[in-house]
């Protein structure tokens, strides 16, 4: 799986727009950009995953770059309860290998 | 529909002991992962399965053994447990490229 990079922590306006971003420069054409959150010691939960197309789901939009290369989590209008560490992993067909880093810090502040 | 269940959730060790880490799914996924997570850090892989019998090494495999008997159960054996296996561990299971499902953890102290 490619490496990715995050930003360590990061804060967002509670009803404003958190935009998170990824680094995967090294992401393979066969692999997979997958977002997780992880809220205080809970196990981590999927957010949205995509392969070179926009997605947008009920939880989050995902914006990959045309070369791949970075990506941005957008939740439209934060919340309090979206304060998480948030992961971004590159997966391909050996997705059981997956490896997450330390993620970002997302608080939301009222 | 349970999904990922780990047991047991607390458990509190010696020094030198031996346990067994139990994790099971009912969604017939084939992949399955362990992971540890230190106080303020990321995820590391452990040990991970492509399915039954089939096992592999993750980032940091040491003092861990695991086995793939069944689709269902994947469980992760600590030999000789020491201090520095105090961690919470996560199971999850995946089926192909979508979404991974993790279990709620097992936090594990060693004294």
């Amino acid at each position: 799986d490619a490496k990715t990079t995050q930003p360590p922590s990061m804060d967002c306006a509670e009803g404003r727009a958190a935009n998170l971003p990824c680094n995967h420069s090294t992401i393979s054409g066969n692999e997979y950009v997958y977002w997780y959150r992880q809220i205080h010691s809970q196990g981590p939960q999927y957010i949205i995953h995509g392969l070179k197309n926009n997605e947008t789901n009920e939880m989050a939009s995902l914006i990959i770059t045309e070369d791949r290369k970075s990506s941005t989590l957008i939740l439209p209008h934060a919340t309090l309860r979206d304060t998480a560490v948030y992961y971004c992993i590159a997966a391909g067909t050996n997705a059981g290998k997956s490896t997450f880093g330390d993620g970002t810090t997302l608080t939301v502040k009222p | 529909n349970a999904g990922v269940t780990q047991t047991p959730k607390f458990q509190v060790l010696k020094t030198g002991q031996s346990m067994t880490l139990q994790c099971a799914q009912d969604m017939n996924h084939e992949y399955m992962s362990w992971y540890r997570q230190d106080p303020g850090m990321g995820l590391r892989l452990i040990h991970y399965s492509v399915g039954a019998g089939i096992t592999d090494q993750g980032e940091v495999p040491n003092g861990y053994n695991v086995s793939r008997s069944t689709t269902e159960d994947f469980p992760l054996r600590l030999l000789s447990a020491a201090p520095s296996q105090t961690s919470v561990y996560f199971c999850a299971s995946r089926q192909g490229l979508v979404e991974a499902f993790f279990g709620q953890g097992t936090r594990l102290t060693v004294v």
